[in-house]
């Protein structure tokens, strides 16, 4: 079974410029996370979705960030401008089942973005 | 205060000791989960408890409910345990709120 994919991997852009992600998730399965893990902390959850619709966006800096998920499969994550604090690796992943406490989650490789 | 706090946030041993991580939080959870991430970023989750005691080869995962802690322990450490070892806990069907990793360096 394929894992999660995500592309591209390492991202260097200049503060104020606009970046993507893009994230792929494992065949299946309906929920999908993005997270921003800053260097020496824990993944923090950015924005949840199940299928297409949003489950929890309360951490999404939505003046710069937006995500979407338009057909339940893949997503993108976009930051327009970015800022120096938003360096930091992106992690997506996806679980197949939502309200579930034996909800496990397969993570992608992440992207490394550095904003300088 | 972080709601789940590891320690220690450092840890270098030699091949062959016997490691252990532990994992403090303050909510009340319906799971936890321990994750390790290797250099480049990618996430693999180890276990996933809601009380008792998981064992996989050398890796064993511990948790006490009622004092809210939780322990990662790898017998026989090899040079290729080394990585950042996360706990993560959900309250309900709630996200999972992560700490901020362990490091452990095993060195030959």
């Amino acid at each position: 079974e394929a894992g999660v994919a995500q592309s591209p991997r390492y991202k260097i852009i200049e503060k104020r410029q606009s970046v993507a992600f893009w994230c792929n998730p494992i065949s299946g399965h309906a929920t999908l996370y993005w997270y921003q893990q800053i260097l020496g902390q824990g993944p923090k959850l950015l924005i949840q979705f199940q299928n297409n619709g949003v489950v929890d966006d309360s951490q999404l800096p939505k003046d710069r960030f937006s995500a979407e998920r338009l057909k339940g499969v893949d997503s993108t994550l976009k930051i327009q401008p970015a800022k120096l604090e938003d360096s930091a690796v992106y992690l997506c992943a996806s679980s197949p089942i939502l309200d579930s406490i034996y909800n496990e989650q397969f993570f992608g490789p992440g992207t490394r973005l550095t904003v300088l | 205060k972080n709601e789940v706090e590891q320690s220690p946030q450092n840890l270098t041993a030699q091949e062959g000791e016997f490691i252990t991580i532990n994992c403090s939080y303050s909510v009340g959870i319906s799971a936890l989960h321990w994750l390790q991430q290797h250099p480049g970023g990618g996430i693999v989750s180890l276990f996933m408890l809601s009380s008792g005691k998981k064992k996989h080869g050398r890796l064993i995962a511990t948790i006490n409910i009622q004092e809210k802690h939780s322990s990662l322990h790898i017998t026989a450490s090899h040079p290729r345990d080394s990585a950042v070892y996360i706990c993560a806990v959900r309250a309900g069907a709630q996200k999972l709120v992560f700490g901020q990793g362990t490091r452990l360096t095993i060195n030959p």
